[in-house]
């Protein structure tokens, strides 16, 4: 596609429920992120694919988090067991290259979440 | 581990006045550089970035920045900023030779330009 697409734009839950946010990178783009903007926090690091496998996980921030990558493409963040602090905008970004001369990520829009 | 810090959280300027919105990391080595901007409604963009060469970099809108590694500093700067500037802006940091290809974000400087 001609950017990063990402669904659903907004999710409003309760607590305790699991929810699935989806990103769809740009075609070809071999990395692919997953941050969590809040607040006042920045843009948090939650992890990172190079194609279907994720060298480096450590920025989910408990085991209620996971994520998946298939065909080398959409992604799918999932977080079980809903908690307040897990409100937030979940951005996805895609890269061409990860590496040392990766250049721009480009992002999608976001999900937003509010647990209720 | 690797950190950005973006000293300014909040900025109100008029148009035509100066900017300039500071940012350092953590990291010894050679890092990337990137400053990116969400719009109001809009997804973050890449402003400009740094990865070698000449240390002053220019990017859209007017914007540069300058890598000054003693300082492990990569300041955003515009001489006459516009209206239409008003957005909040990202540092961001890449260690391109440990192995991980995290991009580290700072948490951000929201400006707001008053016509």
């Amino acid at each position: 596609g001609a950017g990063v697409s990402q669904s659903p734009s907004n999710k409003v839950t309760e607590k305790g429920k699991d929810v699935e946010l989806r990103c769809d990178p740009i075609s070809g783009h071999t990395a692919l992120y997953w941050y969590r903007q809040s607040l006042g926090q920045g843009l948090e690091f939650l992890i990172y694919f190079q194609g279907n496998s994720a060298p480096d996980k450590s920025g989910l921030p408990s085991d209620r988090f996971s994520a998946e990558r298939t065909g080398g493409s959409v992604s799918t963040l999932t977080i079980q067991r809903t908690q307040q602090e897990d409100s937030a905008v979940y951005l996805c970004a895609s890269s061409l290259v990860g590496g040392a001369s990766t250049g721009e990520l480009f992002f999608g829009e976001g999900s937003r979440l509010t647990v209720l | 581990a690797q950190s950005v810090s973006q000293h300014n959280h909040h900025v109100i300027l008029s148009e035509a006045a100066s900017l300039e919105l500071g940012c350092n990391y953590s990291y010894g080595g050679t890092v990337n550089l990137f400053w990116y901007v969400q719009y109001p409604g809009q997804h973050l963009q890449l402003l400009l970035k740094y990865f070698s060469g000449d240390p002053l970099v220019k990017g859209i809108k007017g914007f540069e920045a300058e890598f000054i590694k003693s300082k492990f500093s990569f300041n955003l700067r515009k001489p006459s900023v516009q209206w239409s500037d008003t957005a909040e802006y990202f540092c961001a940091v890449n260690e391109p030779i440990s192995g991980t290809y995290k991009y580290i974000f700072g948490t951000g400087t929201r400006l707001k330009v008053l016509a």
